[in-house]
């Protein structure tokens, strides 16, 4: 089966440093998804890109985070400086979403990227 | 904007029985699609079962169905015959029709206890 892949599973670190989570969408989907997951806010969509633009990063703090598609392969999510706050669980979906279907196809996660900022 | 309610936050079945699990939303759309998503302690998020608004049938997939009232805006998830292995966070999930608007809208989680 294929799977969206994230990378680190786990990372712990220290406040004020940069932190990079990476994702290897599903090959063949056209959107990728960056979602946050905490305790207080449940799961929270931060960005997403339709075949690698960026599409709505409404949810993200622009002063902090960043989020790329460098390739069709690759999405990014950076977080700098990182902040105790900013501990969550990191999630990325890929989907196929044809506009004039009606965008039916579902979002498939990856593993997600827990992530501890001491 | 769309919301999703689930007033459940944790439920508790008998392995074999049957329980359902509330959703509720809100919007102004006549066509979306709803999906139920479940979270092991593993964290993955599994896709369990979807539904498109515009279909008056009922989904179903082996043991998992939903009961879904568009006019009463309810979307309920029924796991018959309940195993071990569905003990998990189930998630209620809204997305609007296609365009640029397909990102999920969720609801806060009800965690399925399953027991002997």
């Amino acid at each position: 089966d294929a799977r969206v892949t994230q990378t680190p599973r786990h990372k712990v670190t220290e406040m004020g440093q940069e932190v990079t989570m990476r994702c290897q969408p599903i090959l063949g989907h056209n959107t990728v998804f960056w979602y946050r997951q905490t305790m207080m806010q449940g799961l929270e969509l931060l960005a997403y890109f339709r075949n690698r633009a960026p599409l709505d990063d409404s949810g993200m703090p622009k002063d902090r985070f960043s989020a790329e598609m460098p390739d069709a392969t690759l999405a990014t999510l950076k977080i700098q400086p990182s902040e105790p706050r900013d501990s969550a669980v990191y999630f990325c979906a890929s989907g196929l979403v044809i506009p004039t279907r009606g965008g039916n196809q579902p979002q498939h996660f990856g593993d997600g990227t827990r992530l501890s900022i001491l | 904007a769309q919301t999703v309610t689930q007033s459940q936050p944790e439920m508790s079945v008998q392995e074999a029985e049957t329980v359902t699990l509330s959703c509720t939303y809100d919007t102004s759309e006549s066509d979306y699609y709803l999906f139920w998503y479940k979270q092991p302690p593993s964290r993955q998020m599994i896709l369990v079962i979807r539904q498109e608004a515009y279909k008056q049938q009922n989904a179903t997939e082996n043991r998992f169905s939903v009961n879904f009232q568009k006019a009463a805006k309810s979307f309920s998830l029924k796991i018959s015959d309940s195993q071990l292995g569905d003990a998990a966070m189930y998630f209620c999930a809204y997305r609007s029709p296609g365009g640029t608007a397909s990102k999920l809208t969720f609801g806060t989680g009800t965690r399925l206890q399953v027991t002997l």
